[in-house]
Order: C-alpha cells, then structure tokens, then sequence
C-alpha cells in the first residue's frame, strides 16, 4: 500500500511556473500509474494528466496539454507535476492520485492531501 | 471526447432520505471504467464504487451503483450524517480521465 505525499502550498506571480511533487512511500514508482487532478476554488474536479513510470509514458488533458509536464524521478521516488505560464484561472488545489499499474482505470485508491496553488499579482 | 453530466448540482435531503445521484454520459461507456467518489470540504476524494456497481472495500452496502451504456446512477439507502457531501462520478478511457461535475448532497 503506497501513501503519498505532496509539496507544501505555493504562491506564484502571473506568468511563472510551479513544480508540485508527490512522494510515494511504501511502494515502488514502477508498479503505478499517479494521476494528477486540480480544484479550483468551489469548482469540481479537472484531471490534468497521468504518468506511467513502468512506460515512462505521460499523457495530458487538452486544456492544459501546452502548458504542462509530467514526470517521475525514480532516484527521489517522486512523481512530479509542472506547470509554466501560470494564470489566476490555475489558482487551485492540485492533487496527485495513485493506482497500481495493472488496475488501471479502476478506482483511484490512494490520494495525496492536495497542494493549494495560488497565482496573483 | 466523453462529457459526464451529474444534475442537479445540489440536491437537498433529510438524514435518513433515500438519495439516488444522476450520471449521464455523451456517448455509451464501458460500465467496467465507472467510478464514483465522496468528496468532504477539505478533504481529497474517496472512492466508493468501481465498476458502476462494486463498492470499495470497507464502504457501507448503503451505497449502491448501478447503469450501463449512458446512464449511471449511484443510490444511498438511507442517509447518514457523514454522507453529506459532494459525489462526483468519472470514467477512465484510452488513456484520459473525465470527471463529471458533481452533486452536493446537502441538509435540508
């Protein structure tokens, strides 16, 4: 069973970038996909992309798909989430979300407790 | 690209009410792909079916999933206390997430 933990809260300019990370203990990167997902304030969930180690392979939602990479670092045993060009609109919590590879697609069972980004002037 | 709709977005009920929340798809989905979670303010979400109508492990047979094709549907017997909350269905296919927008159960 893996726990996951997030980078602490961020505060950014318009325009910067931010680097979320998601430490996995108690498992091993390869044997999990980890999903990231965002809320913005009193707003439901946005899946932004996914990673498989196993595959070194990312995938990305279209909204953010120009803006965004998604990475794992096996040597940190974190999966990490970047987003550059930053806007208000990605003013939100950031979550980092695990599923053992060969289940995927099936429940996301294991959850970080969220990083709150906030992008102001 | 699917779009999963979940309306009402807030829905109001007595504690011991039997609530049934709304999933429906674009196009027809595969049932096997089908989640839906509980989410509390402050709170990541929580998973609570799989499979349109399995239940997670440790999750009470009070809750119950069930549809195919476009139309999913996740039903609470009887409402306790704790199951004041946002549920949020989401499917998974060729490599992307969709999450539908949410139902708030509230207190009436």
């Amino acid at each position: 069973q893996v726990e996951l933990v997030q980078s602490g809260a961020e505060v950014k300019k318009p325009g910067s970038s931010v680097k979320v990370s998601c430490k996995a203990s108690g498992g091993t990167l390869n044997n999990y996909a980890f999903i990231w997902i965002r809320q913005a304030p009193g707003q439901g969930l946005e899946w932004i992309g996914m990673i498989i180690p196993m595959f070194d392979t990312s995938y990305y939602g279209e909204a953010l798909r120009a803006r965004v990479t998604i990475f794992a670092d096996e040597s940190t045993g974190a999966v990490y989430m970047e987003l550059n060009n930053l806007k208000s609109e990605d003013t939100a919590v950031y979550y980092c979300a695990g599923q053992e590879a060969r289940l995927l697609g099936l429940q996301l069972d294991y959850w970080g407790q969220g990083t709150p980004v906030t992008v102001s002037s | 690209e699917i779009v999963l709709t979940q309306s009402p977005g807030i829905l109001s009920f007595s504690p011991g009410e039997r609530v049934t929340l709304s999933c429906r798809a674009s196009q027809n989905i595969k049932r096997n792909y089908l989640t839906w979670y509980q989410q509390k303010p402050g709170q990541a979400p929580r998973p609570l079916i799989y499979g349109a109508s399995n239940r997670v492990t440790g999750i009470p047979d009070r809750f119950t999933g069930s549809g195919s094709g476009t139309d999913f549907t996740l039903t609470i017997s009887r409402l306790e206390p704790e199951d004041f909350a946002v549920y949020y269905c989401q499917h998974y296919a060729a490599s992307v997430f969709t999450f539908g927008g949410g139902t708030k159960v509230e207190i009436k």
